[in-house]
């Protein structure tokens, strides 16, 4: 079974217009972590952000902020007034383990075309 | 600070020949992981390093992959006899595990090594 599914497999805005990228993600563990990744065409994926379970407070940096809510198993990305810099591919990941074992559960990636 | 570099960027080979490829993982981070990645798909996980040894493999790992870390260190992935469906982008992490305070810290990934098998 997926454990993180990313449905969107494209997004395509024009500049400035607001994006949000979607991420619902499966465990029976009551402690994992949340991750959105970055990836450029240059291939290697930036660290965005990191949740764990027991915060649900939304976070908000710059232009990002991240809707996390347990109740639908979402973690949601949103840009605000997204930027050509955006263009990329952003992957959702899930860690089922706090410290024995981190291994990372990633999404298919939503690849994001902000168009000047 | 530098962070995690991967050698080569790029390979290409034939179809039967051995690769090797090498991870420098973020100096002091115990833990290293290597991850597979196909074209339109998230990484995958392949393995993982706690210091020298080897952790765990994933079921993507056959035979012909072998990945060491012998001075917990640096880290080298070989595939033999490579396959066209071999051919994807390597990725490495890597991160750094409190004994003491029990957290897992994020894993940071190299730029990749991308591979094609022809």
């Amino acid at each position: 079974a997926q454990k993180v599914t990313q449905a969107q497999t494209e997004i395509s805005v024009v500049e400035k217009e607001d994006v949000t990228l979607d991420c619902v993600y499966e465990t029976r563990d009551t402690t994992y972590y949340l991750f959105w990744y970055k990836q450029p065409p240059s291939g290697e994926l930036v660290f965005l952000i990191r949740r764990n379970s027991f915060d649900e407070q939304n976070e908000i940096s710059g232009r990002y902020s991240w809707n996390f809510q347990k109740s639908t198993s979402s973690f949601n990305f949103t840009i605000t007034a997204s930027q050509v810099v955006d263009s990329a591919v952003y992957f959702c990941a899930l860690s089922e383990a706090l410290y024995n074992f981190n291994k990372f559960y990633f999404g298919s990636g939503t690849k994001l075309n902000v168009k000047p | 600070d530098t962070g995690v570099s991967q050698d080569p960027r790029h390979k290409i080979t034939k179809r039967g020949q051995n690769v090797t490829f090498r991870c420098d993982p973020i100096s002091e981070h115990n833990r290293l992981y290597w991850y597979r990645q196909t074209l339109g798909q998230g990484p995958e996980f392949l393995t993982y390093f706690q210091n020298e040894a080897q952790l765990e493999k994933s079921r993507l790992l056959s035979d012909r992959f072998s990945a060491e870390r012998p001075k917990g260190s640096f880290s080298t992935l070989e595939i033999q006899r490579t396959e066209q469906g071999d051919s994807a982008m390597y990725l490495c992490a890597s991160s750094l595990v409190h004994q003491v305070a029990r957290t897992q810290e994020t894993q940071y990934f190299g730029p990749g090594t991308r591979l094609l098998v022809l």
